[in-house]
């Protein structure tokens, strides 16, 4: 079965510093994955997709990810977090191959709430 | 804003109660997906429509509950005889096709 497992639920980082968050998923194929960002009291919103192509993959708010098939990880960065940037952040998996003619829904790991330290 | 609402933003209701959720997607997206967050989880998907059509229901939606999207719009969620297991946030998503989901703010459901 599909899954996405984000093992670290909670980080701290202090406002300036480097920021890793990680993201494994489990499934057969490629799939298409994302990262989602959740602040308290609003919806979802994307911060960035992978469907193919360069491994690499900026975002909005100065974040990155990293696609690595060998590690099965999808590991989302910003080499400098702010104050704003404290919220839970979960990656996601969709599947790859079937998802122009599949339903598209997403598989969501548990999420990590991220805090910034002034 | 056209952005994905969903009224209300919070219900509280009593054991064995029935309650609806709406959701309006953003105008013209064809795809609508109901998704049920509890605390500590990620989203779980609930259920998914194409246009007015639903196409697919996770084993999570029980016979209790019930979505419907009458015209290819906006949709309802209804969760009849609710059980305190129902306590969560319901979001709702909208799509064009395959591409990239928008979600809206949630409904908070608590049951007492």
């Amino acid at each position: 079965a599909q899954s996405v497992t984000q093992p670290d639920i909670h980080i701290t980082v202090s406002e300036g510093a480097s920021l890793e968050l990680r993201c494994n998923y489990s499934y057969g194929a490629t799939p298409y994955l994302f990262w989602y960002v959740q602040s308290p009291g609003q919806g979802l919103q994307l911060l960035l997709k992978y469907f193919s192509g360069d491994t690499l993959v900026q975002g909005i708010k100065g974040f990155e990810a990293e696609f690595k098939r060998s590690q099965s990880s999808f590991n989302l960065r910003k080499p400098s977090v702010h104050w704003s940037d404290a919220a839970e952040y979960f990656c996601a998996v969709a599947p790859g191959l079937n998802y122009g003619g599949s339903q598209g829904n997403l598989i969501f790991g548990k999420g990590t709430k991220l805090s910034v330290k002034p | 804003d056209t952005g994905v609402s969903q009224d209300p933003r919070h219900k509280i209701t009593k054991r064995g109660q029935n309650v609806t959720f709406r959701c309006d997607p953003i105008s013209e997206h064809n795809r609508l997906y109901w998704y049920r967050q509890t605390l500590g989880q990620g989203p779980e998907f609930l259920t998914y429509f194409q246009n007015e059509a639903q196409l697919e229901k996770s084993r999570l939606l029980s016979d209790r509950f019930s979505a419907e999207r009458p015209k290819g719009s906006f949709s309802t969620l209804e969760i009849q005889r609710t059980e305190q297991g129902d306590s969560a946030m319901y979001l709702c998503a909208s799509s064009a096709g395959n591409n990239e989901q928008f979600f809206g703010p949630g409904t908070r459901l608590t049951v007492l």
